[in-house]
């Protein structure tokens, strides 16, 4: 079974539109850290946020912001007012302590493109 | 921030030959680095585990003596690709971890490897 799972993916929006990523994490582990990453089409992965399982506060960074809910084993990712330059394959993440958190589990992906 | 590269960033080799990919952490030292593979259009699977000084450790499935891995440094570890076939050809992604840091990997921009 999948331990993240990112439901969408393929998603296409309009530019300025607003776009929610969906993603939804599995793991037994009380102590764990939950990861997005953007991979643009040159390949390198981008940072973007890391979550610590103990920390359920909502986070915004300019037009990003994230949605963390333990009870839905959800961490979801809405960009506002989307731009082209939004457009890459975007992927959760999921680091446990029960691995001392050295494998880093990525969910599928899911591509994102903004339509100017 | 903490800066991982990888050489080459890309290259093609011929069936049969091996191939040499470095992952280096440039302003920090690395006990720990990561090695995972990208298919086209798929996540990111990790490869295997190489601390420095010791053996890599590699997840179920991947050939040892296929994709040879050392950490011969806390600033360097090795992938060689031995007797590379058009299957093996895909992006190869570093990461390493901080000497000073539980969780937290940083990833290099990525070797995109064709094998003709």
């Amino acid at each position: 079974a999948q331990k993240v799972t990112q439901a969408q993916t393929e998603i296409s929006v309009v530019e300025k539109e607003d776009v929610t990523l969906d993603c939804v994490y599995e793991t037994r582990d009380t102590t764990y850290y939950l990861f997005w990453y953007k991979q643009p089409p040159s390949g390198e992965l981008v940072f973007l946020i890391r979550r610590n399982s103990f920390d359920e506060q909502n986070e915004i960074s300019g037009r990003y912001s994230w949605n963390f809910q333990k009870s839905t084993s959800s961490f979801n990712f809405t960009i506002t007012a989307s731009q082209v330059v939004d457009s890459a394959v975007y992927f959760c993440a999921l680091s446990e302590a029960e691995t001392s958190y050295d494998k880093v589990i990525f969910g599928p992906g899911t591509s994102l493109s903004v339509i100017p | 921030g903490a800066v991982v590269s990888q050489h080459p960033s890309r290259v093609i080799c011929k069936s049969g030959t091996s191939v040499k990919i470095e992952c280096r952490s440039l302003d920090f030292q690395a006990t720990t680095m990561f090695w995972y593979r990208q298919f086209p259009k798929q996540s990111l699977m990790l490869m295997a585990t190489s601390n420095e000084g010791s053996k890599a450790t590699y997840e179920q499935g991947v050939e040892k003596d296929k994709f040879l891995i050392n950490h011969a440094s806390l600033t360097l570890s090795t992938l060689t690709v031995t007797s590379a076939h058009p299957e093996d050809s895909s992006f190869y992604i570093c990461s390493a971890r901080d000497h000073g840091s539980l969780y937290e990997q940083y990833f290099g921009p990525g070797t995109r490897l064709t094998v003709t």
